[in-house]
């Protein structure tokens, strides 16, 4: 069974600029999760998804931030300026249903804002 | 506000020894408590996990200790291997699909 796939690895910006981060959840699940993950901290939470409609995105900055998850399958984070203060690995992560409490996560994409 | 407190920041251990990792939390409405394991450059992934109506959880070398009415959980690395080496996560999440509320993390080392 094919895992959480990320796209892209790593990327290096300046600030003010925009970056996209794509996420394709394991097939077949119906919630996706968006993490942030500052260096030396556990990851927190961004936006929750289930299907394509936002559960939870209380945490996310959405003067910068935006999410979407159209068709319910793939989703995209996007960062637009982005600050010094966003350098993070941004990890996606997907679970089978609304009822699953085991979460699944992608290698993460590493971000570094200059 | 750090709804999980994590302890150590990191752990040195001889390989073959016992990892011990606490973490306290205040939020009585957690009901599911994971620990997730993770190495460099790689995402978290799910080691073991516990819900309250258990003291106990044991899988392989890992068990998961929970203590309801202090509010703490811990994990116990028995026979502990350098493979072992990565950052140990606990979580907590309360009833209804709501997201993991994540510690800060233990940089665990075993050295031969």
């Amino acid at each position: 069974e094919a895992g959480v796939a990320q796209s892209p690895r790593y990327k290096i910006i300046e600030k003010r600029q925009s970056v996209a981060f794509w996420c394709n959840p394991i097939s077949g699940h119906a919630t996706l999760y968006w993490y942030q993950q500052i260096l030396g901290q556990g990851p927190k939470l961004l936006i929750q998804f289930q299907n394509n409609g936002v559960v939870d995105d209380s945490q996310l900055p959405k003067d910068r931030f935006s999410a979407e998850r159209l068709k319910g399958v793939d989703s995209t984070l996007k960062i637009q300026p982005a600050k010094l203060e966003d350098s993070a690995v941004y990890l996606c992560a997907s679970s089978l249903s609304s009822l699953s409490r085991e979460q699944f996560f992608g290698p993460g994409t590493r971000l570094t804002v200059l | 506000q750090q709804q999980v407190k994590q302890s150590p920041q990191s752990l040195i251990v001889q390989k073959g020894g016992i990892s011990i990792i606490n973490c306290a939390y205040e939020n009585t409405a957690f009901d599911y408590f994971p620990w997730y394991q993770q190495f460099p450059g790689k995402g978290p992934a799910l080691l073991i996990a516990i819900r309250p109506d258990v003291s106990e959880k044991k899988e392989g070398r890992f068990t998961i200790s929970f203590n309801k009415s202090a509010k703490q959980f811990s994990l116990h690395i028995m026979d502990s291997q350098p493979g072992d080496s990565a950052t140990y996560f606990c979580a907590a999440s309360t009833r209804g699909n709501t997201p993991l509320v994540f510690g800060k993390g233990t940089r665990l080392s075993v050295i031969a």
